[in-house]
This record gives structure tokens, sequence and C-alpha cells, in this order.
């Protein structure tokens, strides 16, 4: 079965610089959501999407940004890249905003 | 805000043996889902078994099944004929309908031979 890609799957970036992560939900999903795992933590939620239009918010920071776009893959746009902005980025897919969320492998991004 | 609570950080199991991982939550809510995921060192989430709060039934899936305790607030994972390969972090996590996923600090199971 087709599962959640994300892409790329691992990211350098510098301090300061920008990052844009891409989910591509599983087929005839319409519902995605962006988490970000630092190390040793559990999963924390960022944004979600239902039918191309923002549906929930969470510890989002502002220089972060997202969109769910025609084909209902969506990116997350990530600026003036912090030290602590290193982590592990997880996207998630439902069939609806009630079902069940798949993962994702997660993107690895490292800010130097 | 909900809070899940994990209370055991670590669990250690032999292969073969029985373990339950606990998992409570607080949640003023009647309608509400809760699910048990797998992180491998991989560190990918997989998704181990899910929970609508309004079946009472506790749901399976072969070796895995939940003791759902709904006035309790209580939701723990029993990990029946454990295998090396269910060695992982679990995490326990609710979600209102429709929305995110709030997980919790999340358990490190051991499998020994």
């Amino acid at each position: 079965a087709a599962g959640v890609i994300q892409s790329p799957r691992h990211l350098i970036k510098e301090k300061r610089e920008t990052a844009t992560l891409k989910c591509y939900p599983i087929p005839r999903h319409d519902t995605v959501y962006w988490y970000q795992q630092g190390p040793g933590q559990d999963p924390q939620f960022l944004i979600s999407f239902y039918e191309k239009m923002q549906s929930d918010k969470g510890s989002i920071p502002d220089r972060f940004s997202a969109q769910q776009f025609s084909d209902y893959h969506s990116e997350l746009n990530m600026s003036s890249l912090e030290l602590g902005d290193s982590a592990l980025y997880f996207c998630a897919s439902s069939l609806s905003y009630t079902d069940t969320q798949y993962f994702g492998p997660g993107t690895r991004l490292t800010v130097l | 805000a909900q809070t899940v609570t994990q209370s055991q950080p670590e669990m250690s199991v032999q292969e073969a043996e029985t373990v339950t991982l606990s998992c409570t939550y607080d949640t003023s809510e009647s309608d509400y889902y809760l699910f048990w995921y797998k992180q491998p060192p991989s560190r990918q989430m997989i998704l181990v078994i899910r929970q609508e709060a309004y079946k009472q039934q506790n749901a399976t899936e072969n070796r895995f099944s939940v003791n759902f305790q709904k006035a309790a607030k209580s939701f723990s994972l029993k990990i029946s004929d454990s295998q090396l390969g269910d060695a992982a972090m679990y995490f326990c996590a609710y979600s209102s309908s429709g929305y995110a996923l709030n997980f919790g600090k999340g358990t490190s199971l051991l499998v020994t031979p």
C-alpha cells in the first residue's frame, strides 16, 4: 500500500538560511498534519490542513509557514533557521479529519 | 488542554512474555480517539492500535490489545508473545475529532532474548 512520502529525507542548513520540506499524502487522503520531534522528545503538533484550508495550528513559530496545494501535497517553509530548529519533521495524512493519521518517514533537519 | 501521561519511561520484557504499558489522559470531552504508536530506532512512527472512546469493546490487533477504562481515563497496551522486533519507543496519543495528536512522553521497551 502507498504510504506518505516526505522529501528530502535529510537536510543540512546553516543558521539564518531557509528550508522547504515537502509532503505527499497517501492517495485520496485530504488532511495533512505537520509535527516536530526534537531529540529525546515526543512529537509536537505544528499545523494541519483539511481540503487545502488550514484547519488547526499548534506551536508553529512565526518564521514557519505551510500550505496545502490542489493535489493535496503540502509544503512547510522555514525561514531564519535557528540551531533549535534541528529536529525530525513528520508529515501525517488521514482520509478525513476524523480518521487515523498515518505518518511519513520524516525529514531530519540539521541546522549548523 | 488535554494531557497524556505515560508513567513508565522504560520497560523490559523477555521474548515470548507479556508486557503492559500504561497510559492515562485528562479530558473533559466525551468523544475522542486514543492511539498507540511505535517508534523503532529507524524513527518511523507506526500505528499500533486505535480506540474510539464511544466503543466499549477493547481494540485488538493480533498480539496487541488495549484495556480502555473510560471512567478512569486509562488506556494501557498489552503486548503478548513479545518479539525482538517489538523493541521500540511506544507513544500513547489522544485526539479530539479532527484535531492533532497529543502525545505522551513515551515508554522505551527493551526486549531481551
